[in-house]
């Protein structure tokens, strides 16, 4: 079975100050990665994703991933933190076989980034 | 692009009540799916739909749980005699079939009490 773990459930930084989120996944063939961050009260907007080709990929609001093989990790950083990336991240996975996806996605418990001025 | 809409994006019932609720996914998406989310955690997967045949099922989706998509657009979740344990916010997720990456909803919190 597919499962993720979120080193630290709460990380704090200034504002200007690297981000680093932590993501290793156990599964026997490397899955699909994902990170998704959640704001308040609202649903999960896709940050970014692994899928193939290039190990290292860039999204949206300056976040980048570097998938690990070696190491099954999927870490998010961000160079410089901004007060508007105070939130909640999740990583997930979804497993491949064949080439193909599967339905689930399964997650992280989550990491929540505290930014102070 | 609208983008999935879920409906009502607040639920109070009491307990013993049923609740309904409504996903409407991206329209070219033919995958659908249900998730929840309790405080403090991720979201656990429930249940998913390729057009209107429901594909998979969570042991969390106890009898008291049923999903549908009819007509393999929208998608009602409902909840019979509703528990305090049931209290969570509900996320529908939609993509298309092949693609890894699911586009989520703003979540219906359900509240019992």
């Amino acid at each position: 079975a597919q499962s993720v773990t979120q080193l630290g459930s709460h990380v704090s930084v200034s504002e200007g100050a690297l981000v680093l989120l932590r993501c290793n996944y156990s599964s026997s063939v490397p899955p699909y990665l994902f990170w998704y961050v959640q704001y308040p009260n609202q649903g999960l907007q896709l940050l970014l994703k692994y899928t193939t080709g290039a190990t290292l990929v860039k999204g949206i609001n300056g976040f980048e991933a570097e998938f690990k093989k070696s190491e099954t990790s999927f870490h998010l950083t961000k160079p410089s933190a901004h007060m508007s990336d105070a939130a909640e991240y999740f990583c997930a996975v979804n497993p491949r076989a064949g080439g193909t996806s599967y339905g689930k996605l399964t997650f992280g418990q989550g990491t929540i980034l505290t930014v102070h001025p | 692009d609208t983008g999935v809409s879920q409906n009502p994006r607040h639920k109070i019932t009491k307990r013993g009540q049923n609740v309904t609720f409504r996903c409407d996914p991206i329209s070219e998406h033919n995958r659908l799916y249900w998730y929840r989310q309790t405080l403090g955690q991720g979201p656990e997967f429930l249940t998913y739909f390729q057009n209107e045949a429901q594909l998979e099922k969570s042991r969390l989706l106890s009898d008291r749980f049923s999903a549908e998509r009819p007509k393999g657009s929208f998608s009602t979740l409902e909840i019979q005699r509703t528990e305090q344990g049931d209290s969570a916010m509900y996320l529908c997720a939609s993509s298309t079939t092949g693609a890894p990456e699911q586009y989520f909803g703003p979540g219906t919190r359900l509240t019992v009490t």
